[in-house]
């Protein structure tokens, strides 16, 4: 059964903290992502990696940065947490350059800034 | 910004009424569009993977249909019941490999 897991369900970190969101999965795919999903703006891609060490910024990175020092592992980092920082984090799988593919997602981590 | 669009944002229907959502996605740059039915509390599932214009799938009583040349795809369900209740999103893939998610249609089937 494929898994895309991450570390966290639920998370409440104070203003300034400096948040590691952590994604693991099983596939040996090559391409992982970060989303963040806000009522009425849908899931917007804050970045993306093709491979280790490689990374891509999406449509939100302000505030962000990434780790992919292995393959199955992809991290989001909030360098300093703010309270607009609140909200629900997927990430997500594929495999690269491959038409047929989809997108297997974790299960998602509730973050609130207090 | 790559624009992926959604219509309509929510649907209330009754069961075993028909209905269907449109996704607008830019005609350029085409790889692939993808469907997935998002239930609360769970992860995101993929529906359909489409890749060729004139594209149709089908699964049960949900079926979809892609136009690359005008950029846009159709999901259906046939006689909803209340399991259909979902967001369906829609997803653009372009050749840059990155996944682009529209807002989601929201389908609440009344009992």
């Amino acid at each position: 059964d494929v898994k895309v897991t991450q570390s966290s369900r639920y998370l409440v970190k104070r203003t300034g903290e400096k948040v590691f969101l952590e994604c693991v999965q099983d596939m040996d795919h090559e391409n992982m992502f970060w989303y963040r999903q806000d009522p009425g703006l849908g899931l917007r891609l804050i970045y993306f990696s093709y491979d280790v060490k490689m990374k891509e910024k999406g449509d939100i990175p302000e505030g962000y940065s990434v780790s992919r020092e292995k393959k199955e592992r992809f991290s989001l980092i909030l360098e300093s947490a703010s309270t607009n920082q609140t909200s629900m984090y997927l990430c997500a799988s594929s495999l690269y350059a491959s038409r047929g593919t989809e997108a297997f997602f974790g299960q998602g981590t509730r973050l609130t800034v207090v | 910004i790559l624009n992926v669009e959604q219509s309509p944002q929510s649907l209330h229907v009754q069961e075993g009424d028909s209905t269907n959502f449109t996704c607008s996605f830019p005609s350029s740059n085409f790889y692939a569009l993808h469907w997935y039915r998002w239930e609360t509390a769970k992860s995101p599932e993929a529906l359909f993977v489409m890749t060729l214009n004139g594209d149709e799938k089908k699964k049960g009583r949900i079926s979809a249909t892609l136009n690359t040349k005008e950029g846009y795809s159709y999901l259906y369900i046939k006689g909803s019941q209340p399991e259909d209740s979902a967001t369906y999103l829609c997803a653009f893939i372009g050749t840059g490999n990155q996944f682009y998610f529209g807002t989601g249609t929201s389908l609440t089937v009344i009992p």
